[in-house]
């Protein structure tokens, strides 16, 4: 089982709402990420959480704060967003996994939000 | 710097063979992925590779020159829904924590 769920799936919100996505995953994976992606481009990571900690922000603005209240659990909380905001916001979990070929970490994407700030 | 390319559209036919290239410039390297992305859905992993050689999974495969900096991907025996984006990614593991340094992407359009 390789699932990542999000909710919602789609997200409208003015300029000055307060909205939250939610990611979870079941399979135990120890680091989990947010990735933001506009169309036509690669996903930019946002975020990487380790073992519920906060390991790397990429220099993301304060008006996107992330929270991970336990090992299965990722939120994204946004707030005063623009409309340049506006893309697909995908979570990702990994596990490392020690092999004689070295450290594999696949990353599982869920299926993503897409968010509209208008 | 991290520099990852790919060409940006291909086009094929239904039931041939397709060839994605990657050439990667990167200060870490611990594996390459290719991943799968249909339009407006997550990404989907379809292949690893970390020694020189080639992958076969099923229609896919993959091959990896670690000296050359350089990945393809084969798409065999094409179908309609092999019409995708794929992702080349190099997985940069610094300390406690991995990261995916993407391509930007081969839109892959096959046609009947």
């Amino acid at each position: 089982d390789t699932e990542v769920t999000q909710t919602p799936k789609h997200l409208v919100m003015g300029m000055t709402n307060k909205k939250s996505l939610k990611c979870e995953q079941h399979m135990g994976h120890r680091a989990m990420y947010w990735y933001k992606q506009k169309a036509k481009k690669p996903p930019e990571l946002m975020f990487v959480y380790s073992y519920e900690k906060l390991s790397i922000n990429e220099s993301v603005p304060s008006r996107f704060s992330p929270e991970c209240p336990n090992s299965s659990l990722l939120n994204l909380h946004l707030h005063a967003l623009q409309p340049e905001d506006s893309a697909l916001y995908l979570c990702a979990s990994s596990q490392r996994r020690d092999s004689v070929f070295g450290d594999q970490e696949t990353q599982y994407f869920g299926p993503g939000t897409r968010l509209l700030v208008l | 710097g991290q520099n990852i390319d790919q060409p940006t559209e291909m086009t094929a036919t239904e039931g041939a063979i397709v060839q994605i290239n990657c050439t990667y410039q990167t200060s870490g390297f611990n594996g390459l992925f290719w991943y799968q992305q249909h339009a407006g859905e997550a990404p989907t992993f379809l292949s690893y590779n970390v020694l020189d050689g080639l992958e076969e999974k099923g229609r896919f495969s993959s091959f990896l020159s670690r000296s050359k900096g350089y990945s393809y991907l084969l798409l065999k025996e094409l179908q309609m829904k092999d019409s995708a984006s794929y992702l080349c990614a190099v997985q940069d593991l610094g300390g406690a924590t991995n990261k995916l340094i993407f391509g930007t992407g081969t839109l892959l359009a096959v046609q009947p």
